[in-house]
């Protein structure tokens, strides 16, 4: 079956710190690689997103490459903001061998993070 | 329109009652999703539609009841629920198999007293 490993936390860092968001995966077909974000007493945000091997996805500062040979998306961010403090989830969607179809999302247990100024 | 809305934002019900969570989205997305979030926990997957068909169901108890309407709307009925099936209930969309992303919803914060 499919799952995904993240360190979990809580991760406490200063401003301007460098960040790493350690996630591996496992999966049976070709799978999607996504960042979410929830913010306290809100939904998911998707962050960024990867859907094959090398590619990197990146937004908001935030950066993850999808590298197939070691299982892994790990998030990194430069310099962090306190505004970052929030729950980091990776996340996979699975493609079959054959056919298509909607599965959903498979979770990491998510990584608290927090900044502090 | 690229969000999904979730209605109401928060709920408190009793044990005996029938409520409904509503989930709704215009992107043309084919397939919609409900979640259950428990507090300090990831999502866990409840129910799947595509293309208005329920595909996948993991095993919920039938005090919850999900209905596709069109390919808008998605609503989870609720009956008879415990305590502990208080969490924050997210919908979400995709095209159809989801593998260049979903879009959540807020979510919907239920209380069973």
């Amino acid at each position: 079956g499919n799952s995904v490993t993240q360190m979990e936390g809580p991760v406490t860092l200063s401003e301007e710190a460098f960040l790493t968001i350690n996630c591996t995966y496992t999966a049976t077909g070709y799978p999607s690689l996504f960042w979410y974000v929830q913010y306290p007493g809100e939904g998911l945000q998707l962050l960024l997103k990867a859907t094959k091997a090398d590619d990197k996805g990146s937004n908001k500062g935030f950066e993850a490459t999808y590298r197939k040979e070691t299982t892994s998306f790990h998030l990194e961010k430069g310099s962090v903001q306190v505004s970052d403090s929030a729950v980091y989830f990776c996340a996979l969607s699975d493609r079959p061998y054959s056919g298509g179809g909607a599965d959903g999302l498979t979770f990491g247990k998510g990584t608290h993070l927090i900044i502090q100024p | 329109d690229t969000e999904v809305t979730q209605t109401p934002k928060h709920l408190v019900m009793g044990m005996t009652n029938k409520k409904s969570l509503k989930c709704e989205q215009h992107m043309g997305h084919r397939a919609m999703y409900w979640y259950k979030q428990k507090a300090k926990k990831p999502p866990e997957l409840m129910f799947v539609y595509s293309y208005e068909k329920l595909s996948i169901n993991e095993s919920v108890p039938s005090r919850f009841s999900p209905e596709c309407p069109n390919s808008s709307l998605l609503n989870l009925h609720l009956h008879a629920l415990q305590p502990e099936d208080s969490a924050l209930y997210l919908c979400a969309s995709s095209q159809d198999t989801g593998n260049y992303g979903y879009t959540f919803g807020s979510g919907t914060r239920l209380t069973v007293v």
